[in-house]
């Protein structure tokens, strides 16, 4: 069935670096993406999402690009923090359905 | 901000018996949802709830499972008899409306059994 997956499942960047977290997504009727943050013991925490008629969305310090072409999403974390160190998910659904989940990067931030 | 509140934060139970997880969602959002997350695992949807009534839901939801809006501001998934495998993160997340809006995640209950 159509399914959403992450490239790399860790990924360690030095404190100050700009981090990027890849993910893929087979569906291409999906209009719909979200990324989330999830720290040891905590639920999913909403970062940004992005609709599919853009290809570019920033918010605090993050930003989401996605490219329909290849069915690719990616979220760049500016300046990363030690608070930034958590699993982070990205998610799609199309129109009402469901959100399907990716199995999630560990981002370890290096001080 | 508003929060979705999760109760308990940690459910032991016995195989074979009955569990209800608490959940309050966020006040003025009319789309529930609940989700599981087995350890080390993704998120995995079961089910959706929107004005009184199931939406729609995953494989997982079976017979066993049923979600309840008893009063105005509780949504509660309950587990009619449970196995070893129901041992997982539960989550339940609310949205303002269906589609293309963020759902907003609760802590969770881990739910253990034995």
């Amino acid at each position: 069935g159509e399914s959403v997956g992450l490239h790399l499942p860790t990924l360690s960047v030095q404190e100050g670096d700009n981090s990027i977290i890849n993910c893929a997504y087979s569906n291409s009727a999906s209009d719909y993406f979200i990324w989330y943050k999830q720290e040891s013991g905590k639920g999913p925490q909403f970062i940004i999402d992005i609709r599919s008629n853009m290809d570019k969305r920033q918010g605090q310090r993050v930003t989401v690009l996605l490219n329909k072409t290849v069915k690719h999403l990616s979220l760049q974390i500016a300046a990363t923090q030690p608070g930034d160190s958590a699993v982070y998910f990205c998610a799609e659904n199309e129109g009402n359905t469901p959100l399907v989940f990716g199995k999630g990067t560990r981002l370890s931030v290096i001080a | 901000e508003p929060e979705v509140t999760q109760t308990p934060s940690h459910q032991v139970t016995q195989m074979g018996q009955e569990v209800i997880l608490r959940c309050v969602p966020i006040s003025n959002h009319l789309y529930f949802y609940w989700y599981r997350q087995i350890l080390g695992q993704k998120v995995e949807f079961l089910v959706s709830f929107y004005n009184n009534e199931i939406s729609e839901k995953s494989e997982i939801f079976d017979d066993q499972f049923s979600v309840e809006r008893p009063d105005g501001s509780n949504f509660t998934l309950k587990i009619r008899s449970t196995k070893l495998e129901d041992s997982a993160m539960y989550f339940c997340a609310s949205s303002e409306s269906g589609g293309n809006q963020p759902q907003h995640f609760g802590d969770g209950t881990r739910l253990s059994i034995l």
